[in-house]
């Protein structure tokens, strides 16, 4: 089955500094991929939808400037942190759209803690 | 108003026990419906889809009224190994986001 590798599955990183996250499909070309948050006891939030060549589509209230994402290639979606706060503390997760037709895989997520 | 609302939780129940979820949603432009199971500090893993007339896997059996615009789970016989969050997903047409509700917690006692 479709495997989706997100990278790294946890990170704890000083306040300003920025994390990147990773994710990867290893053996399929994902055209689509989303990325959530969670923070804890609530629900997955779409941060935004990412389409490779072309810029992310960001959620209502979620800044752009802040939260970089890159879909440079078929396989790798990249989820940047700038200037990172406690607030930012959170579960990070990408969703990985094969095709239509095909169905939805999820990376393994990735905890960061700010501090 | 959240678009996906779902039973508050916690539900503690006793192993062998039923419990059934329920699950609201306001855009009635939905066209597909899941359950979800996420285990704590994990990614979600999809438990079902729900179909229209209502379908079952086991003991689990999930229920959509598109009229009311509600969804339901209902699990038979719980095991311990039941105890995790369910959510309640909608999505608005084919290769659309995903609405999540907020989930419900079941723990589910020897």
């Amino acid at each position: 089955g479709a495997v989706v590798s997100q990278h790294p599955s946890w990170v704890i990183c000083k306040s300003g500094t920025s994390v990147k996250i990773e994710c990867r499909s290893l053996d399929f070309q994902a055209t689509t991929m989303f990325w959530y948050r969670q923070f804890p006891k609530q629900s997955l939030m779409l941060m935004a939808t990412s389409n490779e060549g072309s810029k992310a589509t960001y959620e209502q209230g979620v800044e752009k400037d802040k939260f970089l994402i890159n879909h440079a290639s078929l396989t790798l979606s990249t989820l940047t942190v700038t200037s990172a706060h406690p607030e930012d503390s959170s579960f990070y997760i990408c969703r990985v759209l094969q095709g239509e037709g095909y169905g939805y895989t999820f990376g393994s997520g990735t905890r960061l803690t700010v501090v | 108003r959240k678009e996906v609302e779902q039973d508050p939780g916690p539900f503690n129940v006793p192993e062998g026990a039923t419990v059934a979820f329920n699950c609201t949603y306001s855009n009635s432009a939905s066209q597909s419906f899941f359950w979800y199971r996420q285990d704590c500090r994990k990614e979600p893993k999809l438990l079902m889809s729900v179909y229209s007339s209502g379908n079952e896997d086991g003991r689990f059996t999930a229920q959509l009224n598109r009229a009311s615009q509600y969804i339901s789970l209902l699990i038979r016989d719980s095991k311990l190994s039941d105890s995790a969050t369910y959510l309640c997903v909608v999505r608005h047409n084919q290769g659309g986001k995903l609405i999540f509700g907020q989930g419900t917690e079941l723990s589910v006692k020897p």
